[in-house]
């Protein structure tokens, strides 16, 4: 079964903390992303990987970065937290080419105090 | 890149048809139409997706207009399972041959007893 894991489904954390959202892939698949999702936003693309050590900005990568060292595992770091991040945010993965169907993990609601 | 436009929210009774509308009439020629939805507190689940034939699974139809200018999702007999919201998605181009979604902020269904 197709499994997307994210580390935590809640986060709090305090302003100008460094936090760390882990996603974890067991597909081996070669495209991971980050999304954030905010009321009457919709999901709005952070970063992207398609490749180990590989990534690219989506559309709103300002104040996030990420980091890519193993295939099934890509991170989103905030360097210092601030309470406009507070967000739901969305890890998926693709299996990469032209395969488009995308699967999403859980989500973390973190919220910055 | 494609866009779409859907409308904000619909609702249907349970057991009947649910008709989702999707226009992107500013298509390429080689962009396929996804669909994806997203149950309150979950990630997106994909549904379907189709190039310019109509195309059916366990979930849902996806008809296509001959000019791809438009598509529709059809839920033949929702369900009160079914109340979510519905994104249509046209793939972006991007670094490495892969394949980004651009998600909006699509149509919250809700279904009535």
């Amino acid at each position: 079964d197709v499994k997307v894991t994210q580390s935590s489904r809640y986060l709090v954390k305090r302003t100008g903390e460094k936090v760390f959202l882990e996603c974890v892939q067991d597909m081996d698949h070669e495209n991971m992303f980050w999304y954030r999702q905010d009321p009457g936003l919709g999901l709005r693309l952070i970063y992207f990987s398609y490749d180990v050590k590989m990534k690219e900005k989506g559309d709103i990568p300002e104040g996030y970065s990420v980091s890519r060292e193993k295939k099934e595992r890509f991170s989103l770091i905030l360097e210092s937290a601030s309470t406009n991040q507070t967000s739901m945010y969305l890890c998926a993965s693709s299996l990469g080419g032209q395969s488009y169907e995308q699967y999403f993990g859980p989500g973390t609601r973190l919220t910055v105090t | 890149d494609a866009k779409t436009t859907q409308p904000t929210s619909m609702d249907c009774a349970e057991g009947r048809a649910a008709n989702l509308p999707c226009n992107h009439s500013t298509i390429s020629g080689n962009e396929y139409v996804y669909w994806y939805r997203q149950i309150h507190s979950q990630g997106p689940q994909y549904i379907i997706h189709g190039l310019k034939n109509n195309e059916t699974n366990e979930m849902a139809s996806l008809i296509i207009t001959e000019d791809r200018k438009s598509s529709t999702l059809i839920l033949p007999h929702a369900t009160l399972r079914d109340t979510a919201v519905y994104y249509c998605i046209v793939r972006v181009d991007a670094s490495g041959g892969s394949y980004i979604p651009t998600f909006g902020r699509g149509t919250s269904l809700i279904v009535h007893p």
